[in-house]
């Protein structure tokens, strides 16, 4: 079956500009995860999603960051006013189930964002 | 907040040579998880040790999760090339979804 999706893979843009990244979970998947990887270390998280509900968002660098999932599948990682410290891999991870104890997480491909 | 310390960083061995990573955390952990991440890919899952001094097997490689459940190793036997990439522990927050991976340790396999 179909793994994670992300779009766009790569995203350039220039200083002040707001992106927007997909991530399309694997169907069924309740738990929606959101990191930054930057080159040569682990992934750091951002946000998580329960369904439709962002049940924690302590990981967000600050208010220019947000994140949805209107209907508990695809979501949205939005950036405003980008800055050149932006500049990283995003990744989108899914489980199947947050709650039980048992989350192995399924990461997409990611979105390389480079802000000139 | 949580954290978790991963050691080594770099790891150079000769093909068939053990290799071995290991993951601190200085508070009690409800679980561990154990990725890899091949070199330009993304991780993937390994394994996931929940009970205080759990050993799981994968072929080659053997997982341990420490008594205290606030250490645990990841063992390779007879390291071969496609072993290569970074390996990483990643851990939750207690009582919450935040997940925090360390920093990894990469693996190079000279054959």
């Amino acid at each position: 079956g179909a793994g994670v999706s992300q779009s766009p893979r790569y995203k350039v843009t220039k200083r002040g500009q707001d992106v927007a990244l997909r991530c399309d979970p694997i169907s069924g998947h309740v738990s929606l995860y959101w990191y930054r990887q930057a080159l040569g270390q682990g992934p750091e998280f951002l946000t998580y999603f329960n369904y439709e509900a962002q049940q924690d968002k302590s990981g967000l660098p600050n208010d220019r960051f947000s994140a949805e999932r209107p209907e508990g599948s695809i979501s949205t990682l939005t950036i405003q006013r980008t800055e050149q410290r932006d500049s990283a891999m995003y990744r989108c991870a899914s489980s199947i189930s947050g709650t039980s104890g048992y989350n192995e997480q399924f990461f997409g491909p990611g979105t390389r964002l480079t802000v000139l | 907040g949580q954290q978790v310390m991963q050691i080594p960083q770099y790891q150079h061995v000769q093909e068939g040579e053990d290799f071995t990573t290991y993951c601190n955390s200085s508070t009690t952990l409800s679980n561990i998880q154990w990725y890899k991440q091949r070199p330009g890919g993304h991780p993937v899952f390994l394994i996931q040790l929940v009970k205080s001094g759990e050993v799981k097997k994968q072929k080659r490689l053997t997982f341990q999760f420490g008594e205290a459940k606030k250490n645990s190793s990841l063992h390779i036997t007879a390291t071969q090339t496609t072993d290569v990439g970074t390996y990483f522990c990643a851990v939750r927050n207690t009582g919450g979804f935040k997940t925090i991976f360390g920093a990894g340790t990469r693996l190079f396999v000279k054959a």
